[in-house]
C-alpha cells in the first residue's frame, strides 16, 4: 500500500510569490491534514478536509488556503509569501477524521514539503 | 498557547539505556499518541493510548497515562543508535477540537 506523497520535496520561492503543495492521502483515506513545522513554533495544525470539506483551520492567516479534491488527493496554498513562511509543510491522512468524532486513530504523516522562502 | 510541553527538550544518552520523556497537556483529552520523527523527515506513530487506559507496552516502548495530572510519559528501553530521533506527544481534546502536538523531545543515543 503507497503511503502518503507529498510534492515538492523542496521548493525556493521569494516574498510575495504564491505556492501550492500537494498531498495524496493513503488509498482510502477520506481526512487529510496539513501541519506547519517550524523551530520556533513546532507542529502547528493548519486544516482538515475530510470528503472534500473543511472541518476545522487553525491559526493562522487567510493567506493559508486548501482544499480537497473527490479523489481525497488535497492541495494548499500559501499567497503572498513571508519570510516567516519558511517551514516544513506536513499533510498526514487517515481514516476517520482528526477534528470530532471519538477515538481518532494514528495519522500517516507525508516525508512533508521544505519551503524556504527568500 | 494549548500546545503540550515535552520534558526534556533534549535527551543524550547510551546506547543500551533507557529514555523517558514526558509529555503535559491542558485539557481533558480523548486518547493520546507519540510519534517519532527523524531528521526533517514525516512523523511515524508509535503508540496510542486511550483515555481510560493508565499503561500500555509496544515492543520496546511503554506508555504511561495519568489524565488527573494531565500527563504521559513514553519509555524507550534498551535503547538503540537508530533510535536517534525526535519525539511528539499528540493529543485531542473532545468535540471539533484540533490535533496539538507537543514540544517534542530530541533523544541521542550514542553507539
Amino acid at each position: 500500500k503507497a503511503g502518503v506523497t507529498q510534492t515538492p520535496r523542496y521548493l525556493i520561492k521569494t516574498r510575495g510569490q504564491q505556492v501550492t503543495l500537494s498531498c495524496s492521502p493513503i488509498s482510502g483515506h477520506r481526512s487529510v491534514s496539513w501541519y506547519q513545522q517550524t523551530p520556533g513554533q513546532g507542529l502547528q495544525f493548519l486544516f482538515e478536509y475530510f470528503s472534500e470539506t473543511q472541518r476545522n483551520k487553525g491559526n493562522f492567516p487567510g493567506r493559508f488556503s486548501g482544499r480537497q479534491f473527490s479523489n481525497s488527493r488535497s492541495e494548499m496554498n500559501v499567497s503572498t509569501l513571508e519570510l516567516g513562511d519558511s517551514a516544513l509543510y506536513l499533510c498526514a491522512s487517515s481514516l476517520r477524521p482528526v477534528t470530532g468524532g471519538m477515538n481518532t486513530g494514528e495519522l500517516f504523516f507525508g516525508e512533508g514539503s521544505r519551503l524556504t522562502v527568500l | 498557547s494549548q500546545q503540550g510541553e515535552e520534558d526534556p527538550q533534549a535527551l543524550s544518552i547510551q546506547e543500551g539505556e533507557n529514555a523517558t520523556m514526558n509529555c503535559s497537556y491542558k485539557t481533558s483529552i480523548n486518547n493520546l499518541q507519540w510519534y517519532r520523527q527523524n531528521s526533517g523527515r514525516g512523523l511515524v506513530h508509535l503508540i496510542l493510548i486511550r483515555s481510560n487506559e493508565r499503561e500500555k507496552h509496544s515492543g520496546r516502548l511503554r506508555v504511561t497515562l495519568d489524565t488527573s495530572k494531565k500527563s504521559s510519559s513514553l519509555l524507550i528501553t534498551a535503547s538503540r543508535a537508530a533510535d536517534t530521533a525526535s519525539y511528539f506527544c499528540a493529543y485531542r481534546s473532545g468535540g471539533y477540537q484540533k490535533v496539538t502536538f507537543g514540544t517534542g523531545t530530541k533523544l541521542q543515543v550514542i553507539p
